[in-house]
């Protein structure tokens, strides 16, 4: 067993819907919780991190963090054909050096 | 631009022959990392730097070694290149304040 599980998609939605993506992991241990959003052949880049359990928003991004089902969501608001990307979850146990990441979902907004 | 440079972007290499890959950044970070990307396997940790001086496996090194030459470059070489080393290759820097790597471009390695 994977110790990140991402769906890898595709996932196709039309312009304007709500996008929720999702991570689950196995090491109860990990505490930090990243999202990475990567173009085709480009590098991932950071869209958001979240310490320990909860929510945080950033413009249309909302990220949530539930650590007692080990289950992280990445939600996309009013989602644009500029949103279509692969998305990474990625999370760690020590602020560094060792951090897991998911396979990643490819996500397609049509508009 | 400030971040993180990589050359080469492509290569074709055939199986033995050895090359080096390069990697620069210029955002004063103590950390930095090699990592290859497969489809369906997420982005594996080759080695990394943890501050000048000092570089550490990651979970999947055979085959390569790595030079952290000065705190703006850490260089990636594959000895003697085998075709399961076929893959895009990432160079990140760890930012400290935010958990954040930035990435690379990548480079894009295939091994015949």
């Amino acid at each position: 067993q994977k110790e990140v599980e991402q769906d890898p998609g595709p996932l196709s939605v039309p312009e304007g819907a709500i996008v929720s993506l999702n991570c689950t992991y196995s090491n109860s241990a990990f505490q930090y919780f990243m999202w990475y959003r990567q173009y085709s052949r480009k590098g991932p880049e950071l869209l958001m991190y979240t310490y320990s359990s909860g929510n945080k928003e950033d413009g249309r991004f909302t990220a949530q963090v539930d650590k007692s089902s080990k289950y992280i969501s990445l939600f996309i608001r009013d989602s644009q054909p500029s949103d279509s990307a692969t998305y990474l979850c990625a999370m760690e146990n020590t602020g560094g050096f060792k951090t897991i990441f998911g396979a990643g979902t490819r996500l397609f907004v049509k508009a | 631009n400030a971040g993180v440079t990589q050359t080469p972007k492509f290569q074709v290499l055939k199986t033995g022959q050895s090359m080096t890959l390069q990697c620069a950044q210029d955002m004063n970070h103590n950390s930095m990392y090699w990592y290859r990307q497969d489809p369906g396997m997420g982005l594996r940790l080759i080695y990394y730097s943890a501050s000048e001086g000092t570089t550490d496996k990651g979970e999947v090194p055979n085959g390569y070694n790595v030079s952290r030459l000065n705190k703006r470059e850490f260089s990636l070489r594959l000895e003697s290149a085998a075709p399961s080393q076929t893959s895009v290759y990432f160079c990140a820097s760890l930012d400290e304040a935010n958990y954040g790597y930035t990435f690379g471009s990548g480079t894009r390695l295939t091994v015949v």
